[in-house]
């Protein structure tokens, strides 16, 4: 069984610039995290997506991250102009469903520097 | 606020002995609790579990307990193996909360051959 899938790996912009990561989840989840990781610190969700409706997207700063799951399969997250702080590894997750029993399975994580 | 704390940053053990990595909760409305395990360039991969109507789950050479009063919980590895060397992250849940997963900051184990 594939996993969940993330590119790019690796992505280094400027400070203001636009980014987009991409998430490709386990086939069958209809589940769908993002999580930031900063470095030292453990992930932080940032958003949750149950087939192609959000569930919980408190912790997202919506001024500036944006996120999408079309047709409840892949999503993209984007980070419109990104910060110095949004340095960080960006983890994307699938479980099958929204259930506590439900293992989230995590994707290798794009690992973003902003200069 | 740091509501799951690790407060060992790392951990070092001889091959063959047990590890015990501890993670410490304030939020009362936790009532469930996993171990994730981390190593380097890959996502963390689910490890154990454990809800918060049992003190105590097995699995192999892992075992959590858990000690509601103390808000404290522990994972026991016997015995210990090179290869558990990686970061290990706590995680709890709160029902209600859409089962949002709550990460201590990790605890980098080495386990010395």
């Amino acid at each position: 069984e594939a996993g969940v899938a993330q590119s790019p790996r690796y992505k280094i912009i400027e400070k203001r610039q636009s980014v987009a990561f991409w998430c490709n989840p386990i086939s069958g989840h209809a589940t769908l995290y993002w999580y930031q990781q900063i470095l030292g610190q453990g992930p932080k969700l940032l958003i949750q997506f149950q087939n192609n409706g959000v569930v919980d997207d408190s912790q997202l700063p919506k001024d500036r991250f944006s996120a999408e799951r079309l047709k409840g399969v892949d999503s993209t997250l984007k980070i419109q102009p990104a910060k110095l702080e949004d340095s960080a590894v960006y983890l994307c997750a699938s479980s099958l469903g929204g259930r506590r029993a439900d293992t989230q399975y995590f994707g290798p994580g794009t690992r973003l520097t902003v200069l | 606020d740091q509501q799951v704390k690790q407060n060992s940053p790392s951990l070092s053990v001889q091959e063959g002995r047990i590890s015990i990595l501890n993670c410490d909760y304030t939020n009362s409305m936790f009532d469930y609790f996993l171990w994730y395990k981390k190593y380097p360039a890959e996502g963390p991969t689910f490890l154990i579990s454990i809800s918060s109507i049992k003190d105590k789950n097995e699995d192999g050479r892992f075992t959590v307990f858990l000690n509601k009063s103390a808000k404290h919980l522990s994972l026991h590895i016997v015995p210990s193996q090179p290869g558990d060397s990686a970061v290990y992250f706590c995680a709890a849940s709160a029902a209600g909360s859409n089962y949002k997963l709550t990460f201590g900051k990790g605890t980098l184990l080495t386990v010395n051959p």
